[in-house]
């Protein structure tokens, strides 16, 4: 199984600002992704980091608000950027092995625009 | 494309009670299906999975669900309910490691309430 640490847990942000949310992971994986939770709502995909090349998003996420950097197989950042109280909720990392069908979650990031 | 649904928001069920928690998937390609537990305030615990091979698998906790394709349903289930199981179910689907890179399509989810 993989361990997967994120960074900060929780944040109170201004609107306008950005945030960017670290996650490490404790071994080698493929693949690496960020999920949304909004309050009270499902997880939502919005992309999946890919290790040295640009991230590839989901319908409706795009790469100016949501940046994301992968620059080794343990390592990727998500970054909100110009937040607004929209974009308050609960950020995810998860990573995935070669071996099909294990994916791992981090604790989240709970995020407040303000 | 792949999509899941979870009848039922929120279940309640007595302490000792069966749980009984319904998904039925979508998907083009044979399925891998998941259940997912979340706690309030922490990540996403995976409770059991299915891939391929026998269609009864059993999780932690003395969670189990059944993979029927005939039915295209994947139904949570514990025997006998415990106040620590009171939480968020998610089932997910994916499309594999080959077809969709493990990329997870989850339900809405369905809050848990144990009761005594």
């Amino acid at each position: 199984s993989a361990v997967i640490s994120q960074k900060p847990s929780r944040d109170i942000c201004q609107r306008g600002t950005s945030l960017t949310i670290q996650c490490q992971v404790d071994s080698q994986v493929t693949m690496m992704f960020w999920y949304r939770q909004q309050p009270g709502q499902s997880l939502t995909l919005i992309a999946t980091a890919n290790q040295g090349s640009e991230a590839t998003y989901e319908s409706g996420f795009v790469i100016d608000k949501f940046p994301i950097s992968r620059p080794n197989l343990t390592f990727s950042t998500l970054t909100v950027s110009n937040m607004s109280p929209e974009d308050s909720s609960i950020y995810l990392c998860s990573a995935a092995s070669a071996t099909p069908a294990e994916a791992f979650f981090g604790q989240g990031t709970r995020l407040t625009v303000v | 494309a792949q999509s899941v649904t979870q009848l039922g928001s929120h279940v309640s069920v007595s302490e000792g009670a069966l749980v009984l928690l319904r998904c039925n998937y979508s998907s083009s390609v044979p399925p891998y299906l998941f259940w997912y537990v979340q706690y309030p305030n922490q990540g996403l615990q995976l409770l059991l999975k299915y891939t391929t091979g026998a269609t009864l698998v059993k999780g932690i906790n003395g969670f189990e669900a059944e993979f029927k394709k005939s039915e295209t349903s994947f139904h949570l289930t514990k025997p006998s309910a415990h106040m620590s199981d009171a939480a968020e179910y998610f089932c997910a689907v994916s499309e594999g490691f080959t077809g969709g890179g493990n990329k997870l399509t989850f339900g809405t989810g369905t809050q848990l309430k144990v009761e005594l």
